[in-house]
């Protein structure tokens, strides 16, 4: 068990909604990371934050954003949902903002946009 | 955009082979390279994070070494068994950003 929890663990929803998916980082861990795996394709870094603020973006679409939360959690909100948009999308968290400690990765959320 | 290569996509080897794998990635504006073991319908896990040109890791069978200076690293594998099938991946972070780039991986099967 890393400690990271994801919910949901799956989510289903139509071309053109709007779905929000939830991360709590280990306990301890500034940094909050997400990523999508889509099929065939391998991680994709989309946006880091620490702290509450927004650190690195990654090849995030404007249609997606996140936050992070005083408490530390954080929310991906990806809308205007297409059918490509179907992945894995990961949360996972670490320490600090740098890239010399180990991210501690969630279970991950699998959306199918139909 | 950051290329990270590893090799072979996937592999398979019988229990008791000892294996590696590599992860080729730039030589210039290096950070730090991980390793993640990927098991099916889990998350990846942190095997190994390295900073230093020269640096080896080592956890129980599995070991790595690194060098920045030509830009790769190896994972080696010593008398694979079953439970070490999964995805191993590398992520690289270097240049001014440092985020880590994942590479697609290599997927070990140990047959019994």
């Amino acid at each position: 068990d890393s400690g990271v929890t994801q919910t949901p663990k799956h989510l289903i929803t139509a071309t053109g909604q709007r779905v929000t998916l939830r991360c709590s980082p280990r306990s301890g861990d500034l940094s909050v990371y997400w990523y999508q795996q889509s099929l065939d394709q391998g991680l994709q870094f989309l946006i880091q934050y620490y702290n509450g603020e927004e650190r690195a973006k990654g090849n995030i679409l404007e249609r997606f954003s996140a936050q992070q939360f005083p408490d530390l959690h954080s929310e991906l909100n990806l809308s205007s949902l297409e059918l490509g948009d179907s992945a894995l999308y990961f949360c996972a968290s670490s320490v600090d903002v740098l890239s010399s400690s180990p991210l501690h990765f969630g279970n991950g959320t699998r959306l199918t946009v139909t | 955009i950051l290329n990270v290569e590893q090799s072979p996509q996937s592999l398979h080897v019988q229990e008791g082979d000892s294996t590696n794998f590599t992860c080729s990635f730039p030589s210039s504006n290096f950070y730090a390279l991980h390793w993640y073991r990927w098991e099916t319908a889990k998350s990846p896990e942190a095997l190994f994070v390295m900073t230093l040109n020269g640096d080896e890791k080592k956890k129980g069978r599995i070991s790595a070494t690194l060098n920045t200076k030509e830009g790769y690293s190896y994972l080696y594998i010593k008398g694979s068994q079953p439970e070490d099938s999964a995805t191993y991946l590398c992520a690289f972070a270097g240049g001014s950003a440092r985020q880590l780039t994942f590479g697609s991986g290599t997927q070990l099967t140990v047959l019994p």
